[in-house]
């Protein structure tokens, strides 16, 4: 069985600001781990993935997210948040090999001027 | 670019109705999605399909079913629509090969009255 927490259903930064995105999960198995963006009123769009590989993980749009197996965690961070970035962000995991993910509640992030 | 199409953003429906969502994507893709995102809850898998006429229970397939005639085309049915299943509908496809990565339609906003 998988599951996944997100820590912070609201963040709030300012513009310029780093940005920290809390995920922590469960897995029975080597997980494949991902993070989503939603934008308003958008599909969701994959930020970036974990698959085994590089535990730092670079995405588009200067995230990162960095895979810590003892702490079970996969937190998502950004040096300086921009505007465009008010959106929410969905952490996924799934067990490698499989198809069906297994999505987080979602993080709201707010980016005031 | 690659595209997921869902045919109508939003609908307003009376309870007991049957209501039809047409999700179509360009990408030659296997595995195809039915999600569904109410606040709070994030994304809940309803139904997924691995190959034309195939089809699988996701976590919350009651009160729904689904069609799958061409490799291109997956629709979700909801054979008599109730209130409860006001929400925001996310269609999603994915190869097998590349567990996780999924591309997302803009989303369907159900209503029923």
């Amino acid at each position: 069985a998988q599951s996944v927490t997100q820590l912070d259903s609201h963040v709030s930064v300012s513009e310029g600001t780093p940005v920290l995105l809390r995920c922590n999960y469960s897995s029975s198995y080597s997980p494949s781990l991902f993070w989503y963006v939603q934008h308003p009123n958008k599909g969701l769009q994959l930020l970036l993935k974990y698959t085994s590989a590089a535990t730092l993980v670079k995405g588009i749009n200067g995230f990162e997210a960095e895979f810590k197996k003892s702490e079970t965690s996969f937190h998502l961070t950004k040096p300086s948040a921009h505007m465009s970035d008010a959106a929410e962000y969905f952490c996924v995991v799934t067990p490698s090999g499989y198809s069906t993910l297994t999505f987080g509640k979602g993080t709201m992030l707010l980016v005031s001027p | 670019d690659v595209k997921v199409t869902q045919s109508s953003r939003y609908l307003v429906k009376r309870t007991g109705e049957k209501v039809f969502l047409e999700c179509v994507q360009d990408m030659d893709h296997e595995n195809m999605f039915w999600y569904r995102q109410d606040p709070g809850l994030g994304l809940r898998l309803i139904y997924f399909s691995y190959d034309v006429k195939m089809k699988e229970k996701g976590d919350i397939p009651e009160g729904y079913s689904v069609s799958r005639e061409k490799k291109e085309r997956f629709s979700l049915i909801l054979e008599s629509a109730s209130t409860n299943q006001t929400s925001m509908y996310l269609c999603a496809s994915s190869f097998p090969r590349e567990a996780g990565e999924l591309f997302f339609g803009e989303g369907s906003r159900l209503t029923v009255l």
